[in-house]
């Protein structure tokens, strides 16, 4: 089975600063999806960030970017020029490709991030 | 567009009673999802459906129970609550095609409490 890990239930960070938010998964598929999303205090999902894991290229999203190590199986989200908005609890999540169809999506723990005025 | 909408948004429920969770899209996804939330433990997924008519059991399943009559529906049965169905729900769908590396649209969340 596929299992996500997030081994920091909290961060922190000094607004405008630099934060990373770690993220490993075990799987033995070739072909896979990862994603970050944020949980605001209003419950909502939002996605921050995707990353097939056929391409070696970093996703980046704004202020947004990952740091992908396939054979290390790591995903770790960088937040750059942290604001307070960005407070919130992120999640990192895996999802098998497959040819055709969906598969269910597959949520670590989550990190509760603070970001300090 | 409404996106996925969940309701109720808070309800508490005594112990051994019914209720159903709601949950509609409008927007012509095949595949829907319910998943439970619990403190310090992410989402965990209970139910799933490719299509209407077709359903099939998450990693948490016992006490739920669900059907997909339409595509645009897909709600969540609670029977005999217990306490440790006290959490927070959420509903989801995704495409079943097309851009496959895109995430869920997930509804805002269903608060249910069991005393």
């Amino acid at each position: 089975a596929q299992t996500v890990t997030q081994s920091q239930p909290e961060m922190s960070v000094q607004e405008a600063e630099t934060v990373t938010l770690s993220c490993t998964y075990d799987t033995s598929e070739s072909d896979y999806y990862l994603f970050w999303y944020k949980q605001p205090p209003s419950r909502q999902m939002i996605l921050v960030i995707r990353q097939e894991a056929y391409k070696q290229q970093n996703a980046t999203e704004n202020r947004f970017s990952v740091n992908f190590q396939k054979a290390a199986k790591s995903f770790s989200l960088k937040i750059s020029d942290s604001q307070l908005g960005d407070a919130a609890m992120y999640f990192c999540a895996y999802r098998i490709a497959i040819y055709s169809g969906n598969t269910p999506l597959v949520f670590g723990k989550g990190t509760r991030l603070s970001v300090i005025a | 567009n409404a996106g996925v909408t969940q309701t109720p948004k808070f309800r508490i429920l005594k112990i051994g009673q019914s209720m159903t969770l709601q949950c509609a899209q409008d927007m012509n996804h095949n595949y829907m999802y319910w998943y439970r939330q619990d403190p310090g433990m992410g989402l965990k997924l209970i139910y799933y459906s490719v299509g209407a008519g077709i359903t099939d059991k998450g990693e948490v399943p016992n006490g739920y129970n669900v059907s997909r009559s339409t595509t645009e529906d897909f709600p969540l049965r609670l029977e005999l609550a217990a306490p440790s169905q006290t959490s927070v729900y959420f509903c989801a769908s995704s495409y079943s095609s097309g851009p496959a590396n895109y995430g869920y649209t997930f509804g805002s969340g269903t608060r249910l409490t069991v005393v």
